[in-house]
Formats: structure tokens, C-alpha cells, sequence
């Protein structure tokens, strides 16, 4: 397994403002994702986050609104721009290690957001 | 469009029974389904997979099956205790290059298991 750290774990923040959660895994990993998880909703995968590339991202999800580096193995932060109570969500960071069957996917605490 | 499906929004048993947490999937292409169980405030907690190789697959309490005619899989805990109350995701992943740990997940079940 790995132990995947997210921060913050929680925030408030106005409208209109940009939040960036950081996402820090204990060792290397292949894969790493963000996923949305609305008040009362499934997760939803945002985007994968491809090492030194631009991230690919899920039908309905833009990189303007969710930006995300990811500069190395076991590091990627996602943001969330221009905010609005919308957005109020928990945010997941997800990491795998390897790409074949039977990959395990290991999850970070997660970051709840609220938006006033 | 739900590809996932958990259709019992709630599950609720007695310490010592057999809970049974359903869940059907639309895309014929997932190969690969995972279990997770959540507690408010944390992320999800890996609990048992199963790949479409397979229909059953255990691990100590917990059993999954997976019926792929009917694209249904369940989730079987045997006995049931108190401190398996949690909300429990099923999910499924499809092949494909970087595909695998990238998930579809349903919508949750709350189960609650009661002394």
C-alpha cells in the first residue's frame, strides 16, 4: 500500500478565490488521480495526473477551472479557481502504483472545501 | 449516465448476520472491481477486489462475487460487527494502457450494523 497525505484537510474560502491542495505519497507511485466528492454524491474522477505532462482530464472538467502539476513521482497538487459554493466538495487525491489488472487504487484523507 | 449502480441507499443488520451489499455496472468493458469502505472525514479504504477472470474472491470476512452475465457484483460480510458501520463504495476500472487505478465508483451504501 501507500500512505497518501493531503493538505489541507479542510479550508473555508470566499467566492472568487483559488485554493490549492497538495497531495504528497510515501513513496513512487505510476498513478495519480483527483476525484470530487459533492455533499451526498459518488466520486468522481476530475483528472489523471501525468508526470511532467499536462494532466488529462474527465468530460466536464477543464484545466482552467482545475489546474494540476504533478513534477515528480510522489507529489501533485490540484486547484480550484475562481470558486464558487458550487465547488464545495471533498477533494481526493488518489495514487497507484502499478498500471496492469488488479491495481489497487490507495486514497489520501481528502480535503473538505467549503465556499461562502 | 450512471455506469456503476449501488441501488440501496441504506443497509441495516444484526451484529452477527451476514450483510450483502449489492452493486450493478452498466460498461461491459470493466474488468476490474473494487470495494472501499469510507468513514466521514477520511478517504476510502481499500477492502477486496475481484477481476473478471474470477467470480468469487475472499478474504477473512469479506466475500465478493461477481456474476458478469448479469453485470452484477455483491459484497458479503460474514459476521457482520458493530465497527463495520461505514458507508461502502463499490467501484470498477476498465483495461487499457494507464487505465487501471482509474476509477468508476457508485453511489454508496450506508451500512449499519446494530449490537
Amino acid at each position: 500500500s501507500a500512505v497518501i497525505s493531503q493538505k489541507p484537510s479542510r479550508d473555508i474560502c470566499q467566492r472568487g478565490t483559488s485554493l490549492t491542495i497538495q497531495c504528497q505519497v510515501d513513496s513512487q507511485v505510476t498513478m495519480m488521480f483527483w476525484y470530487r466528492q459533492q455533499p451526498g454524491q459518488s466520486l468522481t474522477l476530475i483528472a489523471t495526473a501525468n508526470q511532467g505532462s499536462e494532466a488529462t482530464y474527465e468530460s466536464g472538467f477543464v484545466i482552467d477551472k482545475f489546474p494540476i502539476s504533478r513534477p515528480n513521482l510522489t507529489f501533485s497538487t490540484l486547484t480550484v479557481s475562481n470558486m464558487s459554493p458550487e465547488d464545495s466538495s471533498i477533494y481526493l487525491c488518489s495514487a497507484s502504483r502499478t498500471g496492469g489488472l488488479n491495481t489497487e487504487a490507495f486514497f489520501g484523507q481528502g480535503t473538505r472545501l467549503t465556499v461562502v | 449516465d450512471q455506469q456503476v449502480k449501488q441501488n440501496s441507499p441504506s443497509l441495516s443488520v444484526q451484529e452477527g448476520r451476514i450483510s450483502i451489499l449489492n452493486c450493478d455496472y452498466t460498461n461491459s468493458m470493466f474488468d476490474y472491481f473494487l470495494w472501499y469502505k469510507k468513514y466521514p472525514a477520511e478517504g476510502p479504504t481499500f477492502l477486496i477486489s475481484i477481476s473478471s477472470i474470477k467470480d468469487k474472491n475472499e478474504d477473512g470476512r469479506f466475500t465478493v462475487f461477481l456474476n458478469k452475465s448479469a453485470k452484477h457484483l455483491s459484497l458479503h460480510i460474514v459476521p457482520s460487527q458493530p465497527g463495520d458501520s461505514s458507508v461502502y463504495f463499490c467501484a470498477a476500472s476498465a483495461p487499457g494502457g494507464t487505465s487501471y487505478g482509474k476509477l468508476t465508483f457508485g453511489q454508496g451504501t450506508i451500512l449499519t450494523v446494530h449490537p
